[in-house]
């Protein structure tokens, strides 16, 4: 199993560029999460899908979009990228039931300038 | 607020014990975790505790958590150079909500 995978690695963009981060996970979880992480500040959720068929914003949703594909595929876009948006994603799935658990991908590096 | 804390920096002698500190804020969250970020890499799951439970005990990783004062730790023994990484703690207040702390950067000194 490969577990979540994240394409691409690294991207730099310009300001109003738009790009889309991929996601994948190959361990039949229904729960897919989207994180940014900032220096000093922890992760924070950007969109949620519980399911497939469903999104939901999370605590900073603003200047992104999501598509839940399938059940494997989760991915990001941003728009009009900004440099505020420079930062690590990461992708995640949830354990279906029990300890519900976030199994994470390797993150990719944003860069905008 | 909703703001999961943790101290910042962690520094250690290799061979002793690591005490990395996390307070967390809703006291219905079900389950708590203890996340590893090695340089580069994403979270990586080390241990959960189910909120019943006082103490969970894994290899040389113990958690023992605190409801009452919404206090959980996680003790490494015998820490290595290999324990040195970044250690988030999460929780879970909602059903597919959750909710990390600021990470603590565990240095390992050989």
């Amino acid at each position: 199993n490969a577990g979540v995978t994240q394409t691409p690695k690294f991207q730099v963009l310009k300001t109003g560029q738009s790009m889309t981060l991929q996601c994948a996970q190959d361990m039949n979880h229904n729960s897919m999460y989207w994180y940014r992480q900032d220096p000093g500040m922890g992760l924070r959720l950007i969109y949620y899908s519980a399911s497939e068929g469903t999104t939901d914003k999370g605590e900073v949703p603003n200047g992104y979009n999501v598509s839940r594909l399938n059940k494997r595929e989760f991915s990001l876009r941003l728009e009009s990228a900004a440099p505020s948006q420079t930062s690590v994603y990461f992708c995640a799935s949830r354990k279906t039931g029990f300890s519900y658990e976030q199994y994470f991908g390797p993150g990719t590096r944003l860069t905008v300038t | 607020g909703e703001d999961v804390e943790q101290s910042l920096f962690l520094s250690v002698r290799e061979g002793d014990s690591s005490v990395i500190n996390c307070t967390y804020t809703d006291s219905s969250s079900t389950y708590l975790y203890w996340y590893k970020q090695e340089p580069g890499a994403g979270l990586q799951l080390l241990t959960y505790i189910f909120s019943n439970m006082d103490m969970k005990q894994d290899q040389r990783l113990t958690v023992l958590l605190n409801k009452k004062d919404k206090h959980l730790s996680l003790r490494i023994a015998d820490t290595q150079t290999g324990d040195s990484a970044i250690y988030f703690c999460a929780e879970t207040p909602g059903t597919y909500k959750y909710i990390f702390g600021t990470g603590t950067r565990l240095k390992v000194l050989a």
